[in-house]
């Protein structure tokens, strides 16, 4: 199957500070990226799918201004938790998809600390 | 009512046994089924897609009844190996074929 990466794999971060995720499809050019976020023993939950070479769409109470993706190029997608806060510890996952891929390839995810 | 409901479990299973998972999901509009498996502290794989005849990947069965808006997921002669989440997961094609999860059922396979 498709390979995705993501980088780092896990990060700890002081408050206020920002941190920065990267996706990357090794193997094929991802038109869409999607970015989920999972909390302990809970599902994921889709934050916002980019378009290679446009905005973003963030799902409804995810702040656009707080997380920014950039999808500049069709194997690199990256998300910026801006001043992180504790209650933004997560586990970070994107996933990828081609044109011609019914599905989604996942990468490791990223786990964020904010201390 | 959530898009997609399981059963959280979890589910104690001693080795061997046949483990059956049950999913419901809302929108009469879905196309595309799924059911991943994620374990601990890792990202979701891809277990198997689901089709409307059913299908079969060596232990693992997969149904789909649309009438009732209902997959199911069975799994024989479980492994220790089997232990994990499994996630119900809907595409819609309309939306931006954007995957609807499931919270996941947890399994526990035991010696």
């Amino acid at each position: 199957g498709a390979v995705v990466s993501q980088h780092p794999s896990r990060v700890i971060c002081k408050s206020g500070t920002s941190v920065k995720i990267e996706c990357r499809s090794l193997d094929f050019q991802a038109t869409t990226m999607f970015w989920y976020r999972q909390f302990p023993k809970q599902s994921l939950m889709l934050m916002a799918t980019s378009n290679e070479g446009s905005k973003a769409t963030y799902e409804q109470g995810v702040e656009k201004d707080k997380f920014l993706i950039n999808h500049a190029s069709l194997t690199l997608s990256t998300l910026t938790v801006t001043s992180a806060h504790p209650e933004d510890s997560s586990f970070y996952i994107c996933s990828a998809r081609g044109l011609d891929i019914n599905e989604q390839y996942f990468g490791p995810g990223t786990r964020l600390t904010v201390t | 009512r959530k898009e997609v409901e399981q059963d959280p479990g979890p589910f104690n299973v001693p080795e061997g046994a046949t483990v059956a998972f049950n999913c419901t999901y809302s929108n009469s509009a879905s196309q595309s089924f799924f059911w991943y498996r994620q374990d601990c502290r890792k990202e979701p794989k891809l277990l198997m897609s689901v089709y409307s005849s059913g299908n079969e990947d060596g232990r693992f069965t997969a149904q789909l009844n649309r009438a009732s808006q209902y997959i199911s997921l069975l799994i024989r002669d479980s492994k220790l190996s089997d232990s994990a989440t499994y996630l119900c997961v809907v595409n819609y094609a309309g939306n931006n074929r954007k995957l609807i999860w499931g919270l996941g059922t947890s399994l526990a396979v035991n010696p």
